[in-house]
């Protein structure tokens, strides 16, 4: 079975600072590992994703996400943290044997303070 | 291209009725899935549908259900509507229905039951 644990449900940082958000996850066979941004009554944007290869992940806003094989971790991070990246952050694995959907962590509500 | 856009966004039923919530993906797109998202159970997959064709479902009731027309837009019907049904209902596309698709979010339709 899979899961995605995001050991902490808020983070604080302050503007200009770098931030890392916390992902965990268990999966019987290949991990396909996504990370999502959602503001006050919106949907969830994508922010990246990991299939294979590199390990350190580029995505939008400045975002990148480094995995972690031995340590089955895939934490999100940015150097400079802005104002407006304050939002609720979720993690995501898709197990690369299963089924297609999404299995989501419980989401890190990041504060950036000015 | 246009996003993934969901109507109504906001719905508000009493007990007992039934509801019918509709997503359009985005253009090109074969994969639509649906999530729900709650305060306590987080983001929970309900069904996917890929040319029509219910792929895989979650565990939800059987009140829960889903169809998708050729032109890939799909509805969701929750019939004899509970209290715990109130949600915000999150519908997904994916170009292929691949492992490796990201999934694009629509806004959501907010839904209450009095």
């Amino acid at each position: 079975a899979q899961s995605v644990a995001q050991p902490e449900d808020q983070v604080n940082v302050a503007e200009g600072n770098p931030l890392t958000v916390k992902c965990t996850y268990s999966v019987s066979g290949n991990p396909y590992l996504f990370w999502y941004v959602q503001y006050p009554n919106r949907g969830l944007q994508f922010l990246l994703k990991y299939i294979t290869g590199d390990n350190l992940v580029k995505g939008s806003y400045g975002f990148e996400a480094e995995f972690n094989k031995s340590q089955t971790s895939f934490h999100l991070k940015k150097p400079s943290a802005l104002v407006s990246d304050s939002a609720l952050y979720f993690c995501a694995v898709r197990e690369g044997t299963g089924a297609n959907n999404l299995f989501f962590g419980t989401g890190t509500r990041l504060t950036v303070i000015p | 291209k246009a996003g993934v856009t969901q109507t109504p966004r906001y719905l508000i039923k009493t007990r007992g009725q039934q509801v019918t919530l509709s997503c359009s993906p985005i253009s090109g797109h074969r994969s639509v899935s649906w999530y729900q998202q709650t305060p306590g159970q987080g983001l929970q997959f309900l069904f996917e549908y890929f040319s029509e064709t219910q792929r895989n479902k979650g565990n939800f009731p059987g009140r829960f259900s889903g169809r998708q027309f050729s032109n890939s837009r799909s509805e969701m019907n929750v019939s004899t509507l509970e209290l715990g049904d109130s949600a915000l209902y999150l519908c997904a596309s994916g170009s292929a229905g691949y492992m490796t698709d990201t999934q694009y979010f629509g806004p959501g339709t907010r839904l209450t039951v009095l």
